[in-house]
């Protein structure tokens, strides 16, 4: 079965500073998908990266890095010089890879990030 | 491109009623997933179509079904409906290309309050 964690439940950080959401996964797959989704106050949920099990090239996004580490099933999310509009619900999902279980997300319980002024 | 529209938007219903809840994916994308968000149970998945066929499900009771209709647009109903089916009805379409998983977009989704 698959499961995702994320432990930090809420993180308050003052804009400018730096912030990392924890996320670590399980699966006994070998062929997986990893996603990171921002849930911001209007609810809806937006897409920020796909990971797949294969590549765990590290990625940056202007102020967004992943760090993904297979051997410690993680799969980290910084955001650099944090900004107000930051503040949201961040969540990390798990899908594994085949064309009858693909679209089947595996969310974690989600890091409430407030980022004040 | 329009992005993944749900209707209605927010819904109150009393116990032991029914709902239908639409879904309209965005275009070029056949598969659609359906999920629920609650504050004691978090994101979880229902269910999802392609091509007109469920291809998942999720553990939830034979209360919650779906279909898809050949323009991949989606509907989810729930019957009899309980104080706890109160929660966000989220919908995500994506591409789906053999055993490619590829990232999902969500709708605004729909508010269900059940009194």
């Amino acid at each position: 079965a698959q499961k995702v964690t994320q432990a930090q439940t809420e993180i308050s950080v003052v804009e400018k500073e730096d912030v990392t959401l924890d996320c670590v996964y399980e699966t006994r797959d070998t062929t997986y998908y990893l996603f990171w989704y921002k849930q911001p106050p209007s609810g809806e949920l937006v897409f920020l990266i796909r990971r797949n099990s294969f590549d765990e090239q590290n990625e940056i996004s202007g102020r967004y890095s992943w760090n993904f580490q297979k051997s410690t099933s993680s799969f980290n999310f910084t955001i650099t010089a944090s900004q107000v509009v930051d503040s949201a619900v961040y969540f990390c999902a798990l899908s594994e890879a085949g064309e009858t279980s693909g679209s089947r997300l595996t969310f974690g319980e989600g890091t409430q990030l407030t980022v004040n002024p | 491109k329009a992005g993944v529209t749900q209707t209605p938007r927010y819904l109150i219903k009393t116990r032991g009623q029914q709902v239908t809840l639409s879904c309209s994916p965005i275009s070029g994308h056949r598969s659609v997933s359906w999920y629920q968000q609650t504050p004691g149970q978090g994101l979880q998945f229902l269910f999802e179509y392609f091509s007109e066929t469920q291809r998942n499900k999720g553990n939830f009771p034979g209360r919650f079904s779906g279909r898809q209709f050949s323009n991949s647009r989606s509907e989810m109903n729930v019957s009899t409906l309980e104080l706890g089916d109160s929660a966000l009805y989220l919908c995500a379409s994506s591409l789906k290309v053999g055993g490619v998983v590829y990232e999902q977009f969500f709708g605004p989704g729909t508010r269900l309050t059940v009194l």
